[in-house]
């Protein structure tokens, strides 16, 4: 079985800074898929960044991006110049690919993170 | 559009009581799942429908019943509400059984369910 560990419960930083939240994981599994997932005080679950475990480029979304070490088993999430609509949970998942992912997203436990203007 | 929904939203209701969740999805995936977020934000998988077959079941009361009517639907029915079912759930869909998928899970907007 996949486990995914978020060791920051809470994180608070100034509008326009850059924040990294971190995640690691375990499993026994080559080739998966890792997502940070973003849930804002609506609830609703909002996808983030997606990265594939044999890709060794990181993942950037525009403001977002990875920093994916496979062999640590981490994948850490930078945010650069930090907004306050990024308040929200931050939730890292791990998923098996393929027929796999019909056991769905095992999940972190989440990172509160909290930009303050 | 609302690519995922469920209904309703919010549920109050007493202990003992039996209650549904209803979800849809129109993105044509062939994967739903229901999880549950606990007080402390964690999501645990309870059940995974691949086109209406259970292939997930965790550990999860049988007080809880999910049904899958067609690949587009999956319900979630509780029996003899108790107050640690108290949570929001989530259903979400994914294309599981298809090359070059994403993996990516889209969730519904939750239903907040408090049992008094």
């Amino acid at each position: 079985a996949q486990t995914v560990t978020q060791s920051q419960p809470e994180m608070s930083v100034q509008e326009a800074e850059t924040v990294t939240l971190s995640c690691t994981y375990d499993t026994s599994e080559s080739n998966y898929y890792l997502f940070w997932y973003k849930q804002p005080p609506s609830r609703q679950m909002i996808l983030v960044i997606r990265q594939e475990a044999y890709k060794q480029q990181n993942a950037t979304e525009n403001r977002f991006s990875v920093n994916f070490q496979k062999a640590a088993k981490s994948f850490s999430l930078k945010i650069s110049d930090s907004q306050l609509g990024d308040t929200a949970m931050y939730f890292c998942a791990f998923m098996k690919p393929g027929r796999g992912g019909a056991d769905g997203l095992t999940f972190g436990k989440g990172t509160h993170l909290i930009i303050q203007p | 559009d609302t690519a995922v929904s469920q209904t309703p939203k919010y549920l109050v209701t007493q202990m003992g009581n039996d209650k549904s969740i209803k979800c849809e999805q129109n993105l044509g995936h062939d994967t739903m799942y229901w999880y549950k977020q606990d007080s402390k934000k964690f999501l645990k998988i309870m059940f995974s429908y691949n086109n209406k077959e259970l292939i997930i079941n965790e550990t999860v009361p049988n007080r809880f019943s999910p049904k899958s009517p067609d690949k587009a639907h999956l319900n979630l029915h509780i029996n003899s509400l108790e107050l640690g079912d108290s949570a929001v759930y989530f259903c979400a869909s994914s294309q599981v059984y298809l090359a070059g998928s994403t993996g990516e899970l889209f969730f519904g907007e939750g239903s907040r369910l408090t049992v008094l």
